[in-house]
């Protein structure tokens, strides 16, 4: 079963918006990070936050976490076309595996 | 530096055949792995390993094996292929708490 789940699933935005997309999560996690995905292409890690953290920042790119509420948010300020491409959400609870959620799709039209 | 090399990109089964997938890592990295994505579904964990000569199940094992006799290599072998296997499979090595991840291997199987 998966841990991690996006919303939304699409998103579709004008460039020089912000872009905000959501993870949940079910178990208690020792870390959270994103990860985009170009199309036809492997992951590339973005940011991780730690179970303790509540905010992180690097870059352009934001990561809140809700331990309380079993969630996270990434959010992309400033959004270029270049962003384009598929954001997951992956969550480590124990020493070896990390789980991944099924991806936002984002769309950031020129 | 390569970074995680997958051989080969593309392949064309017919049901009941074998294949060997092969992953290759140049960053001395303990930890390897193996994900096949599939639409809608994110990526689900099929083995991995945390060192030479060491491997373990993921989430969804069946009908595939592994091996990693060098640290370099993670062999991912598909016995009797079935059409369920039809996937994008991701080979992935760890540093720290990140993920790096080869371009994958588009596998179907008919």
């Amino acid at each position: 079963s998966q841990q991690g789940e996006e919303d939304p699933q699409a998103l579709s935005i004008q460039e020089g918006e912000n872009a905000t997309m959501n993870c949940s999560y079910k178990t208690s996690i020792n870390n959270l990070q994103w990860y985009r995905q170009n199309s036809g292409r492997g992951l590339v890690h973005l940011i991780l936050i730690r179970s303790n953290e509540r905010e992180k920042h690097s870059g352009r790119l934001r990561v809140t976490l809700d331990t309380s509420k079993k969630s996270s948010s990434l959010l992309i300020t400033a959004s270029r076309a270049a962003d384009t491409a598929s954001y997951f959400c992956a969550t480590r609870t124990g020493a070896n595996n990390l789980f991944f959620g099924t991806g936002t799709r984002l769309t950031v039209i020129p | 530096n390569a970074g995680v090399t997958q051989t080969p990109k593309f392949r064309v089964l017919k049901t009941g055949q074998s294949m060997t997938l092969l992953c290759a890592q140049d960053m001395n990295h303990e930890y390897m792995y193996w994900y096949r994505q599939d639409p809608g579904m994110g990526l689900r964990l099929i083995h991995y390993s945390v060192g030479e000569g060491t491997t373990a199940k993921g989430e969804v094992p069946d009908g595939y094996n592994v091996s990693r006799l060098k640290k370099q290599n993670f062999l991912l072998g598909l016995e009797s292929a079935a059409p369920s296997q039809t996937s994008v499979y991701f080979c992935a090595s760890r540093r720290n708490e990140k993920l790096f991840f080869g371009s994958g291997t588009q596998l179907s199987v008919l």
